[in-house]
């Protein structure tokens, strides 16, 4: 597509709910980035794809969180168990080359947990 | 670690003032150095950039200057626009596959 596209833009759920945030890059775009931002706080890098690989997922904040990409393309940040602490915008971004210099940011999903 | 620091927000000016966002980092080897921009409602935007020491970045008015003996990347316009209010990032690179960010600093400015 033409950007970065995400999903959910807002999502409110109940503690101890599950939630799937979905990012869909750049049409072409071999890297996929995922960051966090809290109120406050800058921008948390969670995880990095390249393709369907993730060779840096070194800020998840625990094993509550996961993700996936398929297909070299879509990927899917998967939240289990939400405490009130994840509630932040949740930002993805994707990159032709890898190299974080030229990264194309989405919208971002802003997560609210009761 | 490798870090950003950046000057706490809000700044807030009049039409036409002078701005200088300062941004400091701390790394281990040589990096690249960003500013991002978020506009209300939109998602982050590359605004300049500048890779080695002593490059200047500039875009749409703003300039940052890459200086290593201060390890210092500030972020500058001479006469800013009601259009540029925004939240500004400062990053940093370092040959891998991610972007360090600062906290970010939300600039308002009025007619």
């Amino acid at each position: 597509g033409a950007g970065v596209s995400q999903s959910p833009s807002n999502k409110v759920t109940e503690k101890g709910k599950d939630v799937e945030l979905r990012c869909d890059p750049i049409s072409g775009h071999t890297a996929l980035y995922w960051y966090r931002q809290s109120l406050g706080q800058g921008l948390e890098f969670l995880i990095y794809f390249q393709g369907n690989s993730a060779p840096d997922k070194s800020g998840l904040p625990s094993d509550r969180f996961s993700a996936e990409r398929t297909g070299g393309s879509v990927s899917t940040l998967t939240i289990q168990r939400t405490q009130q602490e994840d509630s932040a915008v949740y930002l993805c971004a994707s990159s032709l080359t890898g190299k974080a210099n030229v990264l194309t940011f989405g919208a971002g999903s802003r997560l609210t947990v009761l | 670690g490798n870090s950003v620091t950046q000057m706490e927000g809000p700044v807030t000016l009049s039409e036409e003032a002078f701005l200088t966002i300062n941004c400091t980092y701390t790394a281990t080897g040589y990096p690249s150095l960003f500013w991002y921009v978020q506009y209300p409602g939109e998602g982050l935007q590359l605004l300049l950039k500048a890779t080695k020491a002593d490059d200047k970045g500039s875009n749409k008015g703003f300039e940052a200057t890459y200086r290593k003996e201060t390890t210092s990347f500030h972020l500058e316009k001479g006469s800013v626009q009601v259009s540029d209010s925004a939240v500004y990032f400062c990053a940093l690179s370092l040959n891998t596959d991610k972007l360090i960010f600062g906290t970010g600093t939300r600039l308002q400015v009025f007619p």
